[in-house]
């Protein structure tokens, strides 16, 4: 069990750039989360997949934003056009047919 | 709208006394409960939950009580160790697998 893994762990880029982040969820998790993380807050819900299905989307999630699970394995997060505001810690925790959320280290934005 | 409330940022403990983390929410459809615990460039490591079945779940030096009827829980660690120093996050769903609503997070220090 190699746990939740997501890369990169950090991404600098300029406002106005596309960003992609991936995240491998542990082996046969069919669950498959994003949250958001900005200083002093807690992690903000973003979406979910069931295996292949996005289930659900928060509204913090805005049209420059994208997540898909192609194949029910690893995801990815699409953030187009990047904004200053966008710049935050991303979280992605998979799980067991809804069993304990398990989380990987993040991959932490800085939009410049 | 802040659904978790973690309403002490910090708290300091003496190492071997008891630390006493609290979480109020205000959504009554909350079913299930969570801690986490996070320390820094780590992403969060889950600790123990509660259904709202029962009123108070062990694990070892940690327990988690419920209280439904305040909406308030708390989580204690006892004794305390330097380890522990750290974030500690409540968080809440309505069922099992379902999207995590966070609080802003308490951090715990342990002075030796």
């Amino acid at each position: 069990d190699t746990g939740v893994s997501q890369d990169p762990r950090h991404k600098i880029t300029k406002r106005g750039q596309n960003v992609t982040f991936r995240c491998d969820p542990i082996s046969e998790h069919n669950r498959l989360y994003w949250y958001r993380q900005t200083l002093g807050q807690g992690p903000e819900f973003l979406t979910y997949f069931q295996n292949e299905a996005q289930l659900e989307k928060s509204r913090l999630l805005s049209d420059r934003f994208s997540a898909e699970r192609p194949k029910g394995s690893f995801s990815t997060l699409e953030i187009q056009r990047t904004e200053q505001g966008d710049s935050a810690m991303y979280l992605c925790a998979s799980s067991l047919r809804g069993d304990i959320q398990y989380f990987g280290a993040g991959t932490r934005l800085s939009v410049l | 709208d802040q659904q978790v409330k973690q309403n002490s940022p910090s708290l300091s403990v003496q190492e071997g006394r008891i630390s006493i983390l609290n979480c109020d929410y205000t959504n009554s459809m909350f079913d299930y409960f969570l801690w986490y615990k996070k320390y820094p460039a780590e992403g969060p490591t889950f600790l123990i939950s509660i259904s709202s079945i029962k009123d108070k779940n062990e694990d070892g030096r940690f327990t988690v009580f419920l209280n439904k009827s305040a909406k308030h829980l708390s989580l204690h660690i006892v004794p305390s160790q330097p380890g522990d120093s750290a974030v500690y996050f409540c968080a809440a769903n309505r069922q099992e697998g379902e999207k995590l609503t966070f609080g802003t997070g308490t951090r715990l220090t342990i002075i030796p």
